[in-house]
């Protein structure tokens, strides 16, 4: 167990709808970052925010967004879904320190 | 921007050989290199990592080795266990990106 905690852990839901994917950081990390992994992209970085900050952007779609709350935990937003979102998105966190990242258990997105 | 690649894609031993994992990435600036283990359902976890300045590292059955000259890194494992079987990725990253840019992993199989 990594310590990271991610809610739901599966979701179904339709094209064009909105979704929440909800993630609780290691005690002490101050960093969370987010994750998708499909089969044809494999791992891709999405963003990353420090502190309650936005840090570092990857290729991150227009119709997702994040923020990060004071309590540090971290909130993927995903709308307008489209049946290419399906896929696992991995939330991981981080004491900045290093560059050691711990990743949750991650949450089964499928767009019917 | 930086690039990983990993090979085999997928890789078949019998207990207690050992498995070899090899990993190279194009951003000579890179200077840390996770490994990430990823069993079925479950999210990444992290089994080892070395850091630009450290040729090889070492913990029990896993070893990492380092050639930044060749700009290329692996994994060895040795004795390998059924409980090894799994899939496995490299990963690289700069510490001004935070983000970790990830191989396309390895399914290992270890045949008892």
């Amino acid at each position: 167990d990594s310590g990271v905690t991610q809610t739901p852990k599966h979701l179904i839901t339709a094209t064009g709808q909105r979704v929440t994917l909800r993630c609780s950081p290691r005690s002490g990390d101050l960093s969370v970052y987010w994750y998708q992994q499909s089969l044809d992209q494999g791992l891709q970085f999405l963003i990353q925010y420090y502190n309650g900050e936005e840090r570092a952007k990857g290729n991150i779609l227009e119709r997702f967004s994040a923020q990060q709350f004071p309590d540090l935990h971290s909130e993927l937003n995903l709308s307008s879904l489209e049946l290419g979102d399906s896929a696992l998105y991995f939330c991981a966190s981080g004491d900045d320190n290093g560059n050691e990242q711990f990743f949750g258990p991650g949450t089964r997105l499928t767009v019917l | 921007g930086e690039n990983v690649e990993q090979h085999p894609s997928t890789l078949s031993v019998q207990e207690g050989d050992s498995a070899v994992i090899k990993c190279t990435y194009s951003d000579s600036a890179s200077n840390y290199f996770p490994w990430y283990k990823q069993e079925l359902g479950k999210g990444p976890q992290l089994i080892i990592d070395i850091r630009s300045n450290v040729g090889e590292k070492k913990d029990q059955r896993i070893a990492v080795t380092l050639n930044k000259t060749a700009k290329h890194f692996s994994l060895h494992i040795t004795e390998t266990q059924p409980e090894d079987s799994a899939v496995y990725f490299c990963a690289a990253t700069l510490d001004s990106s935070y983000k970790l840019i990830f191989g396309s992993g390895t399914r290992l199989l270890v045949r008892p």
